[in-house]
């Protein structure tokens, strides 16, 4: 059982938007700490994709971004693109047992 | 342009320790916090802890009782060990940087699949 909670699929068709969700607790997002997220296709490492809630690495396209309120954060992407198709994964740091890093669950995105 | 390329034995057999090494090129690893992570097949990903290139260390409290992760500033790398491993630790291994302790992770290595196994 993930500490960050990610729905386990999500799908949309070509040119949709679509959100991922990733919903935390008072000793995680909660209490502050940045979210960031992953994209992992098949039989790869994981790449950033968003960092510290909202931004985006360089390279990455303007059609994904992040946001965070409260206990949750969440990752759009609109104009959804066939490569788009991945896993998708939100990190943050969580304060208890002397604070350690924690990932969601993972969402696997089908472009239909 | 900083890579990490992971390297170690490919199948360790049950109650034996697990031991991989992280190569670091195009950077110093005397700054930032180097972390290993791990994905068993089909699953999510497991942050297993991280090294400061002080030395300081921290670990996934679910692991810290069996995980040892050290750094060799002069070969420019940094090391797991898992000790007392069993068929649950069978997983592709990463190594990756991060800029904080609770910052995110720009350099990935390749991953390794350590299986356990007798």
């Amino acid at each position: 059982q993930s500490v960050l909670t990610q729905p386990p699929s999500v799908s949309g068709a070509p040119g949709q938007r679509v959100t991922i969700s990733c919903t935390g607790s008072s000793s995680n997002i909660g209490a502050s700490y940045d979210v960031h997220w992953y994209q992992q296709l098949p039989g790869t490492a994981p790449k950033l994709l968003i960092y510290g809630n909202d931004n985006r690495p360089s390279g990455v396209p303007d059609r994904f971004s992040g946001s965070k309120s409260g206990t949750s954060a969440s990752l759009a992407i609109t104009g959804l693109q066939a490569e788009d198709e991945a896993d998708y994964y939100c990190q943050s740091y969580d304060s208890s047992l002397s604070g350690h890093v924690v990932f969601g669950g993972g969402t696997k995105l089908t472009v239909l | 342009q900083v890579q990490l390329q992971e390297s170690g034995p490919g199948l360790v057999k049950p109650s034996e320790t697990l031991s991989l090494t992280c190569s670091v090129s195009g950077g110093s690893i005397s700054t930032y916090y180097w972390s290993w992570m791990r994905q068993p097949p089909g699953k999510g990903l497991e942050w297993i802890g991280y090294i400061f290139y002080s030395g300081s260390t921290n670990y996934n409290p679910s692991l810290k009782s069996r995980v040892t992760i050290s750094l060799d500033t002069s070969k420019n790398q940094f090391s797991l060990k898992l000790s007392s491993v069993t068929a649950a630790d069978t997983a592709v291994y990463y190594c990756a940087r991060a800029v904080s302790t609770s910052g995110w992770f720009n350099y990935w290595g390749q991953g390794t699949l350590v299986t356990v196994s007798s």
